[in-house]
């Protein structure tokens, strides 16, 4: 059965600090993994996108890593901020053309001053 | 350019009812997708239009329904209401169907209570 699971679920860290939020997967056949992040009350955003042949991408402050043959991923936050408070979603794609989507169900991530 | 937008934004009905919920893609994004997220569930998949016609579809009872229009906006329309389906409804758009490598841009949502 495809599945995503993020963990921790929830997460508090002080303002300036680094976290590690994890993503373990059981989807085949893998098409590409996904990091969004959604603050409260809006819709998700896009922070990278990685395909099998990728194991590192970042955007900003975040980094987000993928181990194929493991089949997990994380997203390294550096130097966090009170912005960075969010739900952080992991989500697989599916099939050769990527068209089934399976969403874990997020990391609550608050940034305290 | 104009992000995805979705109305209404709340909507409070009543078990039994039906409700329309609309999103209009970004401007040229041909592909519409349509989600459901609760707390105990998260975010799960319903459907993909794309060119007026349905690519994908989730798991879902056929009391949840959509279409495309030829200008790329599109509706859900959930039948029945029942209590589970308050839920907050996410549209997402992207340039083609099919999630590939393809960003997916989605929109504020409809907060849907079913009382």
């Amino acid at each position: 059965k495809n599945q995503v699971e993020q963990s921790p679920q929830s997460l508090i860290i002080l303002e300036g600090k680094n976290c590690t939020l994890q993503c373990n997967y059981t989807v085949s056949p893998f098409s590409n993994l996904r990091w969004y992040k959604q603050d409260t009350g809006r819709g998700p955003v896009s922070l990278t996108i990685m395909t099998f042949s990728e194991n590192t991408k970042s955007n900003g402050r975040y980094t987000a890593t993928l181990d194929a043959d493991t089949k997990q991923s994380s997203l390294h936050i550096t130097a966090s901020q009170l912005s960075d408070s969010a739900s952080y979603i992991c989500v697989v794609s599916a099939g050769q053309a990527g068209t089934a989507l399976i969403f874990g169900k997020g990391t609550t991530l608050s940034v305290s001053s | 350019k104009a992000g995805v937008t979705q109305t209404p934004r709340y909507l409070i009905k009543t078990r039994g009812q039906q409700v329309t919920l609309s999103c209009s893609p970004i401007s040229g994004h041909r592909s519409v997708s349509w989600y459901q997220q609760t707390p105990g569930q998260g975010l799960q998949f319903l459907f993909e239009y794309f060119s007026e016609t349905q690519r994908n579809k989730g798991n879902f009872p056929g009391r949840f329904s959509g279409r495309q229009f030829s200008n790329s906006r599109s509706e859900m329309n959930v039948s029945t209401l029942e209590l589970g389906d308050s839920a907050l409804y996410l549209c997402a758009s992207s340039l083609e169907a099919g999630k590939g490598l393809y960003e997916q841009y989605f929109g504020p949502g409809t907060r849907l209570t079913v009382t």
